[in-house]
């Protein structure tokens, strides 16, 4: 069955410093990933998408992502994190008709 | 363009009362999603809809819960008999196709369901 793992639950960076947060999915033909940042007592807000092409994906507010299928991963990357990029940052893959979501990365910033 | 609208934000219910919530997709989408959140647990999928059909119920609980999605109106997620560990944040999503389709999907900000 199709799955995302964040192994990482709670990560603390400082201001300015880079960020990046691993993502693994389990997924037998070429997936469709995503990005989502939900800020508490929000929804959840699309960062980037995979869905085929270049394997360096842009996003919004300076995100990038890189699909390895060697790896089977999808990291999210920030050269420099600010502090309100602190939220919780979930992986997710198309599975089926719909999207299965890791468990989260918590992320807060420290000055 | 207003968003997925979800309602009511904050939803308290008593042991054996029945849960209704209300989600207004984004004009012009014709596919929704539900999801529950619990803490640390991620997001966890539910049911998908389109209009007047039921397209993927495999992460519903097979008894109390159900989901509609009508013609007219909003899609409608109803639990009936609430226990406490529906206490949770559900979270209504849409998409104007299916995610198979370079789509994505856009959340409402969720309803916080408690059980007394």
């Amino acid at each position: 069955a199709q799955s995302v793992t964040q192994p990482d639950i709670h990560i603390t960076v400082s201001e300015g410093a880079s960020l990046e947060l691993r993502c693994n999915y389990s997924y037998g033909a070429t997936p469709y990933l995503f990005w989502y940042v939900q800020s508490p007592g929000q929804g959840l807000q699309l960062l980037l998408k995979y869905f085929s092409g270049d394997t360096l994906v842009q996003g919004i507010k300076g995100f990038e992502a890189e699909f390895k299928r060697s790896q089977s991963s999808f990291n999210l990357r920030k050269p420099s994190v600010h502090w309100s990029d602190a939220a919780e940052y979930f992986c997710a893959v198309v599975a089926g008709t719909a999207l299965i979501f890791g468990k989260g990365t918590t992320l807060s910033v420290s000055s | 363009n207003a968003g997925v609208m979800q309602n009511p934000r904050h939803l308290v219910r008593r042991r054996g009362q029945e849960a209704r919530l209300r989600c207004s997709p984004m004009k012009g989408h014709s596919h929704v999603y539900w999801y529950r959140q619990l803490p640390e647990e991620g997001l966890k999928f539910m049911v998908y809809l389109q209009k007047e059909n039921i397209i993927d119920e495999s992460g519903m609980p097979k008894e109390r819960f159900s989901a509609e999605f009508p013609k007219e109106g909003p899609s409608i997620l109803r639990i009936q008999q609430v226990v406490r560990g529906d206490s949770a944040a559900y979270f209504c999503a849409s998409s104007p196709n299916s995610l198979t389709t370079n789509e994505k999907l856009f959340f409402g900000s969720g309803t916080q369901l408690s059980v007394l």
